[in-house]
């Protein structure tokens, strides 16, 4: 097992389109997470996974935003109508049932234009 | 919700001295608090986690603190090199279930050789 991974590294798309976002986390890993970081400051939180139930959403989750977690295994996180607010790098991360820390990956860079 | 505070201004050291950087929370004190260690454009990579019931840990040249009258963690690194040089971010969970983790804004740490 190489980590979580997420992809693509990097996504420029214009004002208005959609985009979707993949993460794979460590396989023995139940609890995943997705998180948005800006420049300058630290990860905010913007939902959680047990498994295949979303079990938490921030409100900073529009309802232009929506993840999903089909079997437990790895996750999509699909922003629709892009705004150049969105722009920022999304993190994902795993941990185990009982575990100590995450597992993030290296993150999707999202530039709106 | 936690409000966490990290010093934002950068921490500049010479190499071999000790750094060490502040995390202060407000609300209620958590049963854990974790440090991680983020390089650019990198996902957060966790380095340790204090439980409430601990006062002091460590690891090789890490050292953590909690003082949960003071609602402080303190993070130390000594002979402090310049691979070091990150941001530093803590972390606390969000509530009491501790299902997700909110974050600082993170520190960064410049260390000239």
């Amino acid at each position: 097992d190489t980590g979580v991974s997420q992809d693509p590294r990097h996504k420029i798309t214009k004002r208005g389109q959609n985009v979707t976002f993949r993460c794979d986390p460590i396989s023995e890993h139940n609890r995943l997470y997705w998180y948005r970081q800006t420049l300058g400051q630290g990860p905010e939180f913007l939902t959680y996974f047990q498994n295949e139930a979303q079990l938490e959403k921030s409100r900073l989750l529009s309802d232009r935003f929506s993840a999903e977690r089909p079997k437990g295994s790895f996750s999509t996180l699909e922003i629709q109508r892009t705004e150049q607010g969105d722009s920022a790098m999304y993190l994902c991360a795993s941990s185990p049932p009982r575990g100590t820390g995450y597992t993030f990956g290296s993150g999707t860079r999202l530039t709106v234009v | 919700s936690q409000k966490i505070e990290q010093n934002s201004e950068a921490l500049n050291i010479q190499e071999g001295k000790t750094a060490t950087l502040t995390c202060n929370y407000t609300n209620y004190s958590p049963a854990y608090l974790q440090w991680y260690r983020q390089d650019p454009g990198r996902g957060p990579v966790f380095l340790l986690l204090i439980r409430e019931n601990e006062k002091e840990k460590r690891k090789e040249r890490l050292k953590v603190t909690f003082d949960t009258t003071l609602k402080q963690s303190l993070f130390h690194i000594t002979a402090s090199q310049p691979a070091d040089s990150a941001t530093y971010l803590c972390a606390l969970p969000n509530n009491n279930a501790g299902n997700m983790l909110t974050f600082g804004g993170g520190t960064r740490l410049m260390v000239k050789p």
